[in-house]
């Protein structure tokens, strides 16, 4: 199985400051046949389901915020979070879709400072 | 729109089973997969597997393979996980969702609301 690590558990920012998590898969998540990185990246607010922001490593779902953007190859992958919105609050998810079983990342839980 | 509507929170007991739906509205039920992942405070997100509406095809991940069924009534439009075999470790948030991108397993969008399944004696 491949295993996700996230880090770092939590990060506190201020508003209209930058966050950054990074995620780091046991095995590369790069399909050479179609140069693509299998991972995907959700938002989940208290109380509701994970929702969809990025996936493909770095193509933001439609609807997504420009602040929202995701970034990596291989193994190492971050998120970034540009100009931190009160809305913003939330825990984020890495997802690898290159082989089954799927995996996540452990959360980011990301707060205001 | 696209949306996912699952069935109410279950309590059961150690040695039971669960069945949850997932009824689909807003696209072609039989053109997406529909996945199944669960939420603990202790294992976070964990994939339990897949389900092919239009035939019926499915995938299950290792951990649950003979302890979980994973079926669709097309002609309502929903998605079902049966759970046998229930422990307390099996409380837990279910979710659908549909995979999107094609095929069975890729990224989830959208996801169900969830279905709160409490194991105890």
């Amino acid at each position: 199985d491949i295993v996700m690590t996230q880090s770092p558990d939590s990060l506190a920012v201020s508003l209209g400051e930058r966050a950054t998590i990074h995620c780091k898969s046991s095995q590369s998540i790069l399909y050479s046949s179609d140069n693509k990185n299998y991972l995907a990246w959700y938002q989940q607010k208290p109380g509701h389901p994970p929702n969809l922001l990025i996936y493909w490593a770095s193509t933001r779902e439609s609807g997504v915020p420009d602040r929202f953007s995701g970034s990596g190859s291989g193994t190492d992958f971050t998120l970034t979070i540009s100009g931190l919105q009160a809305e913003d609050v939330a825990v984020y998810y890495c997802q690898q879709y290159y082989s089954t079983p799927l995996t996540f990342g452990g959360g980011t839980k990301v707060e205001i400072k | 729109q696209v949306q996912l509507v699952q069935s109410g929170a279950e309590v059961k007991k150690p040695g039971a089973s669960v069945k949850v739906s997932c009824k689909a509205s807003g696209y072609t039920f039989t053109s997406y997969d529909i996945n199944w992942v669960r939420q603990t405070t202790g294992q976070g997100l964990e994939w339990m597997g897949w389900m092919n509406p239009n035939s019926g095809n499915t995938g299950y991940a290792q951990k649950f393979q003979g302890r979980v069924t994973m079926t669709s009534d097309i002609s309502i439009r929903t998605a079902y996980m049966e759970l046998s075999s229930l422990t307390p470790e099996d409380t837990a948030l279910y979710y659908c969702a549909r995979a999107s991108g094609g095929g069975c397993c890729n990224w989830f969008d959208p996801w169900g609301q969830g279905t709160l399944v409490t194991v105890s004696s």
